[in-house]
């Protein structure tokens, strides 16, 4: 069963510019949840997913949004970007619905801003 | 005061020796409390779970869960070198959102 695929895997902007992140969830997965992982910050919770409907989010400013389509893949989006959005965007996927089960997280793609 | 509060090490053994982790947690409604593992450029691997008072064992690895102290606890026994990484604790809280500690680095000694 293939895992949780992210990509790109390494992308590199500049101030200013937007980016489009994606993230294909393990098979039969309905929940995505999206992670930005700094040294300095640790692992921070931006939003989660399910059914095509954002259920939680997490303390980021507007820039950062997302969506999910009927297929389970999502997509994270970060407009106007600053030198403090560089860091390990992750994608994390579960079965979903009010259960117990663990996250899965993809190998992320880590963004760099210049 | 944190959601979820790990020491952030780090945390040194020997190889061969027991390794002990250690978790606390605010939210007295959590269910579900999972171990994470990971290596230093890598995304977090998933390596234990557990969801009810007492002990549950994987190989090497023993996940110990005590709801009336609020506690989740990681025994890794013959520690390795290649257990080396840091171990993330996380809870799903009542509202079903994820809530991850900070890592505690662990290094295991040759």
């Amino acid at each position: 069963k293939a895992g949780v695929t992210q990509t790109p895997r390494y992308l590199i902007k500049t101030r200013g510019q937007q980016v489009t992140l994606s993230c294909s969830p393990i098979s039969g997965h309905r929940s995505v949840s999206w992670y930005q992982q700094t040294p300095g910050q640790g692992l921070q919770f931006l939003f989660e997913y399910f059914s095509e409907t954002q259920r939680n989010k997490g303390n980021f400013p507007g820039r950062f949004s997302g969506r999910q389509f009927s297929n389970s893949r999502s997509e994270m989006n970060v407009s106007t970007l600053e030198l403090g959005d560089s860091a390990l965007y992750l994608c994390a996927s579960s079965l979903g619905g009010r259960d117990n089960q663990p996250q899965h997280f993809g190998d992320g793609t880590r963004l760099s801003i210049l | 005061q944190k959601e979820v509060e790990q020491n952030s090490g780090p945390l040194s053994v020997p190889e061969g020796a027991i390794a002990s982790l250690n978790c606390t947690y605010s939210d007295r409604g959590s269910q579900s409390f999972f171990w994470y593992r990971q290596y230093s450029g890598k995304s977090p691997e998933l390596i234990m779970f557990i969801y009810s008072n007492g002990d549950k064992e994987d190989g090497r690895f023993t996940a110990q869960l005590n709801k009336a102290s609020q506690y989740v606890s990681l025994l890794i026994r013959d520690s390795q070198p290649s257990d080396s990484a840091t171990y993330l604790c996380a809870q799903r809280a009542r509202n079903n959102d994820m809530r991850f500690g900070a890592g505690t680095r662990l290094t295991v000694k040759p």
